[in-house]
């Protein structure tokens, strides 16, 4: 069954150091989305992406973020210069429409610990 | 704003156990309710939903009924197995957008 994959695993910085998380997501899905859950708390939004554009983000997507998709498969999150508070669980997802009841798929997150 | 409120875990219990895990809801207009579930290593999963007030939702034994009177969607299983354990997240959308508001997620740790 195709599944979203996400590398690395788990990922140590150290504060204002830059990092790349990656994402594959499922091969015909269309739209791309970053979420992120900060230890204990809820899984938060960031930021949707359809057609080499963000679509919709949160407001925790400030200028430190920023998505791409360098080419047919992976799906990049950037956050330039990380903060302590940075650190969290980030999921990517992918579906293959966004309306209505269709399904976001999720990969395995990648846990980021800023030192 | 919409906002989910689920039980803190970890919820431990031993193999055929009875299941429940609460899940209550705050949403402007009527969402649709989800149940996704995380098991190590591997992404979210959409185990069952529901779209309307008293529809219930059902996959791999599991049940959760969308109650709008008391805004809740509660996840049951009546005979839990070492299988189960895993993260449980509840959700919920509204009307047309395609961003779940989640919970926090309740650790379920299932022992033989």
């Amino acid at each position: 069954e195709p599944e979203v994959t996400q590398t690395p695993s788990h990922q140590v910085t150290q504060m204002g150091q830059e990092v790349i998380l990656r994402c594959v997501p499922i091969s015909n899905h269309l739209y791309f989305y970053w979420y992120r859950q900060i230890l204990g708390q809820k899984v938060e939004f960031l930021v949707s992406f359809y057609n080499n554009e963000i679509s919709e983000k949160s407001e925790i997507f400030d200028d430190q973020f920023s998505v791409e998709r360098p080419d047919g498969s992976n799906f990049t999150l950037k956050i330039r210069s990380t903060k302590l508070e940075d650190s969290a669980m980030y999921f990517c997802a992918s579906s293959e429409i966004q309306q209505g009841a269709n399904e976001q798929f999720f990969g395995p997150g990648t846990r980021l610990t800023v030192l | 704003g919409n906002s989910v409120t689920q039980m803190e875990g970890p919820v431990t219990l031993s193999e055929e156990a009875f299941l429940t895990i609460n899940c209550t809801y705050t949403a402007t207009g009527y969402p649709s309710l989800f149940w996704y579930v995380q098991y190590p290593g591997e992404g979210l999963q959409l185990l069952l939903k529901a779209t309307k007030a008293d529809d219930k939702g059902s996959n791999k034994g599991f049940e959760a009924t969308y109650r709008k009177e008391t805004t809740s969607f509660h996840l049951e299983k009546g005979s839990v197995q070492v299988s189960d354990s895993a993260v449980y997240f509840c959700a919920l959308r509204t009307g047309g957008s395609y961003i779940p508001t989640f919970g926090r997620g309740t650790s379920l740790i299932v022992h033989p």
